[in-house]
């Protein structure tokens, strides 16, 4: 099975940088997604790594660690907007040429003026 | 076309009653998926075809009977719901060794 473990909850000041960790234990990984989720909305995709290294997307990068079971996603110059749900996933391969995330439980952020 | 559809965006039905949710991409990709989304909980997998194939069932009660009529369309026929079952329902669907994109969801109701 697979074990994923985020923050609860963050706040954060508009303007700054935060960073969300995840820690990760699976069998059969093949890569690591983050999602942002707004209350009531899907979840929409924002970066994946597979290998190890630093991948950026804008405001928004994503760091991972095969080695240590370890993710974690930074945003910078913060906005009000980024107020949201931020689910870290797992990504294993379950046979059949079919694939399946498992998620964390999510973080919520708030970003306070 | 990076968009998944979902119809209805949202349901209400009686624990008698039989509905369908629909889920539709033009993506040309090969691996649809059901999860389910309780308030304030991370999606929870219940379905995965995979060419056109179930190849996972998260031992999803079977109330729910999930179909794959090609490979743009995926439906979840629902009949005799609880409450209980009461969510936000997502599709997906995936390219390989690429991102998995949601649909806008239905959100079910169960009276």
């Amino acid at each position: 099975g697979q074990n994923i473990d985020q923050p609860t909850e963050m706040t954060a000041t508009e303007g700054a940088i935060v960073q969300i960790n995840c820690t990760y234990q699976t069998s059969g990984f093949n890569g690591l997604f983050w999602y942002q989720q707004h209350a009531g909305e899907a979840p929409t995709f924002l970066s994946y790594n597979v290998l190890d290294g630093l991948e950026e997307k804008g405001r928004f990068s994503s760091f991972l660690s095969r080695s240590k079971g370890y993710s974690y996603l930074l945003l910078k110059e913060l906005q009000m907007k980024d107020s949201a749900s931020y689910l870290c996933a797992v990504r294993v391969y379950s046979g059949a040429g079919s694939y399946q995330l498992t998620f964390g439980k999510g973080t919520k952020l708030s970003v306070i003026p | 076309d990076t968009e998944v559809t979902q119809t209805p965006k949202h349901l209400v039905m009686g624990m008698t009653n039989k509905k369908s949710l629909k889920c539709e991409q033009h993506m040309g990709h090969r691996a649809m998926y059901w999860y389910k989304q309780k308030a304030k909980k991370p999606p929870e997998l219940m379905f995965v075809y995979s060419y056109e194939k179930l190849s996972i069932n998260e031992s999803v009660p079977s109330r729910f009977s999930p179909e794959c009529p090609n490979s743009s369309l995926l439906n979840l026929h629902l009949h005799a719901l609880q409450p209980e079952d009461s969510a936000l329902y997502l599709c997906a669907s995936w390219a390989p060794g690429g991102e998995q994109y949601f649909g806008p969801g239905t959100r079910l109701t169960v009276t």
